[in-house]
């Protein structure tokens, strides 16, 4: 099957740090690369995604880059806030519509 | 309008019993996915609609899991002869289109626990 391969598994970082984490993705014909929250019991929430056609995509303190030719991916959150803290999960999309996720990692911002 | 909506949110049944989940998509979504996630971990793929048709059902574990979509809205997950494994967050998820690449919005999940 397809693999993507999440780091780090958690990550610990002060109020008002930025954070990153990073994914790697082995399908090269996938185009579609979403982020997803899931905050402890909740549904995961989409956000921010991009597409192949672009490298990187802003939306406030959240941004996510792209290259395709290293098959990987990452999330960039600046200026955390305690209310950052969730399991943060990537994504991307195969053949058959499907999303393939890795395995999570657990950010928590320390006030 | 409202967002995927998934019942029941807590279900135990005990070893060998039959259960069924069910999943409310946005009103309008074309496509509908049923994840499966366990403790810690990302959700997993198991079956995807288009509409009232099953074009995927790769990911389904076994011969006792079933889903249906039968007017190509509400979907309902089956589970028969439950068994301890079978214990996970099970995840429903609908996007507007048909196509690839489109946002998937989540339900809150079933938390099925088999004893």
């Amino acid at each position: 099957g397809e693999n993507v391969e999440q780091h780090p598994s958690t990550l610990s970082v002060q109020e008002g740090d930025s954070a990153v984490i990073k994914c790697t993705y082995s399908d090269s014909a996938s185009n579609y690369f979403p982020w997803y929250k899931q905050e402890l019991g909740k549904r995961p929430q989409l956000i921010i995604d991009i597409r192949s056609n672009v490298g990187e995509k802003k939306d406030q303190r959240i941004a996510v880059t792209l290259n395709k030719t290293a098959k990987h991916f990452s999330l960039h959150i600046t200026e955390t806030q305690p209310e950052d803290s969730a399991v943060y999960f990537c994504a991307f999309n195969n053949a058959g519509n499907m999303l393939t996720f890795g395995g999570g990692t657990r950010l928590m911002v320390k006030p | 309008g409202a967002g995927v909506s998934q019942s029941p949110r807590y279900k135990v049944a005990k070893r060998g019993q039959d259960v069924a989940l069910r999943c409310d998509p946005i009103s309008g979504h074309v496509s509908l996915f049923w994840y499966q996630q366990a403790l810690g971990q990302g959700p997993e793929f198991l079956t995807y609609f288009q509409n009232e048709a099953q074009l995927d059902k790769s990911g389904l574990p076994s011969d006792r899991f079933f889903a249906e979509r039968p007017e190509g809205s509400v979907s309902t997950l089956k589970i028969q002869r439950t068994q301890q494994e079978d214990s996970a967050v099970y995840l429903c998820a609908s996007s507007l289109g048909g196509r690839a690449n489109q946002p998937q919005h989540f339900g809150d999940g079933t938390r099925l626990s088999i004893l």
